[in-house]
């Protein structure tokens, strides 16, 4: 496996339901991302973690956690959506995210489709 | 407000020609840009990228040029080929992680 993997590749939930999506990079990266892209709008970022730890939050409704339990994973849990929050969810990685250096190039994988019902 | 904007949804171009990719930014402390490729149902994928620093940075078929006085930079692919076609994405950043997305333009190219 190579690359930055995500599964499921597709999701639908109920609004009272819980679920996780789930991101793998395979690149020895140090810093991970995740990213909502709604119909006609560009990518959002969501959150941000470095070496594990949360840099970003990028003013994310409470309804979405993530977690970073190391740098090869990161997790999204998912409770009590509403419809507006359907989407393709992509995680992507980079070498760094330090901010003190030059801007790092992110990999992304292939998205996470989610219908909230 | 969009900080990075690209303002033709669509491309068609004919196999074998030029294509010409444009993004415009407003925000003068992005120093690093990129393009993303995006296939239907996968993630976009890192294509090329330039520093402030440069002008003109190419890799094969693709050429980014960057004009900062403008605020413009521009992805060329030559020669274009069926296999170009794909949604392409600007981005821009900072010396932070950060990265500004614009909405996409839509390459098609014809055989």
């Amino acid at each position: 496996e190579t690359g930055v993997t995500q599964t499921p590749r597709h999701l639908v939930m109920g609004m009272t339901n819980k679920k996780s999506l789930k991101c793998e990079q395979h690149l020895g990266h140090n810093a991970m991302y995740w990213y909502k892209q709604s119909a006609k709008k560009p990518l959002e970022l969501m959150f941000v973690y470095s070496l594990e730890e949360r840099v970003e939050n990028n003013s994310v409704p409470s309804r979405f956690s993530p977690e970073c339990p190391n740098s090869s994973h990161l997790f999204l849990h998912l409770h009590t959506l509403q419809p507006e929050d359907s989407a393709l969810y992509l995680c992507a990685s980079s070498q760094d995210a330090s901010g003190r250096g030059s801007l790092e190039t992110q990999y992304f994988g292939p998205g996470t489709r989610l219908l909230v019902l | 407000d969009q900080q990075v904007k690209q303002n033709s949804p669509s491309l068609s171009v004919q196999e074998g020609r030029i294509s010409i990719l444009n993004c415009d930014y407003t925000n003068s402390m992005f120093d690093y840009f990129l393009w993303y490729k995006k296939y239907p149902a996968e993630g976009p994928t890192f294509l090329i990228s330039i520093s402030s620093i440069k002008d003109k940075n190419e890799d094969g078929r693709f050429t980014v040029f960057l004009n900062k006085s403008a605020k413009h930079l521009s992805l060329h692919i030559v020669p274009s080929q069926p296999g170009d076609s794909a949604v392409y994405f600007c981005a821009a950043g900072s010396s932070n992680y950060k990265l500004t997305f614009g909405k996409g333009t839509l390459l098609t190219v014809n055989p």
